[in-house]
C-alpha cells in the first residue's frame, strides 16, 4: 500500500509569483486536505475536496485554490506569493471523513 | 485565545520515564480527539484516535479524553530516545470531521 506523496519536496520563490504543490492520495482513499504549517506552529486547515468538489475551507484568502483529480490526487495553487506564505504545506488523505494521513509535505520559502 | 492550546515544551525526560502530554480547548462541539507525532521535517503520523470521552490505550500510549473539563491527555509509558518529537493534539467537530484543529504542539526530548 502506497502512502501519501507529496512534491516538490522543497521549493523557494520570490514574492508576487505564483506556485504549484503536488500530492498523491493513499491507496483507496477519494478525499484529499491541505493544511499550512509555519514554523513551531501547528498545521492550519486551508480546504479538502471530495470527489474533485471543494468540501470545506479554512480561513485562507482565494489566492489559495486547489484542485482533486479523477484519480483523486491534488494540486495546491498560490497566486501573489508572500513573505508569510513560507511554510510547510502538508497533504492529508481519507476515505471520505475518516481518518487523515499526511504527506511528507513540501517546503516552500518566499524570498 | 487559541481553540486548542498546548504546552510548547521542550519536555526533557529520561529514558524509561512515563510522559504526559495535555492539551485544553474551548470548542464544547469538538468530539473526535486525536494526537499525531511529527519528526523534524517530516509530515504528522497518527498515535491515537479517540470519539468524545474515555480512554483508549493502544501498545505503550494511553489517550484520555475529559469532555467536562476540556482537557485531553497523552500518557506514553517507558519511553525510548526514539519517541523524542513534537507532539499535536488535533480535534474537530461532528459536522466538519474534516476540518482538524491543531494544537502548536509540544516537543519532546528522551534521554538516553
Amino acid at each position: 500500500e502506497t502512502g501519501v506523496t507529496q512534491s516538490p519536496t522543497h521549493l523557494i520563490k520570490t514574492r508576487g509569483q505564483q506556485v504549484t504543490l503536488r500530492c498523491s492520495s493513499q491507496s483507496g482513499h477519494n478525499t484529499v486536505s491541505w493544511y499550512q504549517q509555519a514554523l513551531g506552529q501547528g498545521p492550519q486547515f486551508i480546504f479538502q475536496y471530495y470527489r474533485e468538489e471543494e468540501n470545506g475551507r479554512g480561513n485562507f484568502p482565494p489566492r489559495f485554490s486547489g484542485l482533486q483529480f479523477p484519480n483523486y490526487s491534488s494540486e495546491l495553487n498560490v497566486n501573489a506569493l508572500e513573505l508569510d506564505d513560507s511554510a510547510l504545506y502538508l497533504c492529508a488523505s481519507s476515505f471520505n471523513t475518516d481518518t487523515q494521513y499526511f504527506g511528507p509535505g513540501t517546503r516552500l520559502t518566499v524570498l | 485565545q487559541k481553540e486548542v492550546e498546548q504546552d510548547p515544551g521542550p519536555l526533557s525526560v529520561p529514558e524509561g520515564a512515563i510522559v504526559s502530554l495535555n492539551c485544553t480547548y474551548s470548542n464544547s462541539a469538538f468530539q473526535y480527539f486525536m494526537w499525531y507525532r511529527q519528526y523534524s521535517r517530516k509530515g504528522p503520523e497518527l498515535l491515537m484516535y479517540t470519539y468524545s470521552s474515555g480512554n483508549k490505550e493502544d501498545g505503550r500510549f494511553t489517550a484520555q479524553v475529559d469532555k467536562s473539563s476540556k482537557y485531553i491527555s497523552l500518557f506514553i509509558r517507558d519511553s525510548q530516545p526514539s519517541d523524542s518529537a513534537t507532539y499535536l493534539c488535533a480535534m474537530s467537530e461532528e459536522d466538519s470531521s474534516y476540518k482538524l484543529i491543531f494544537g502548536s504542539g509540544t516537543r519532546l526530548l528522551v534521554r538516553p
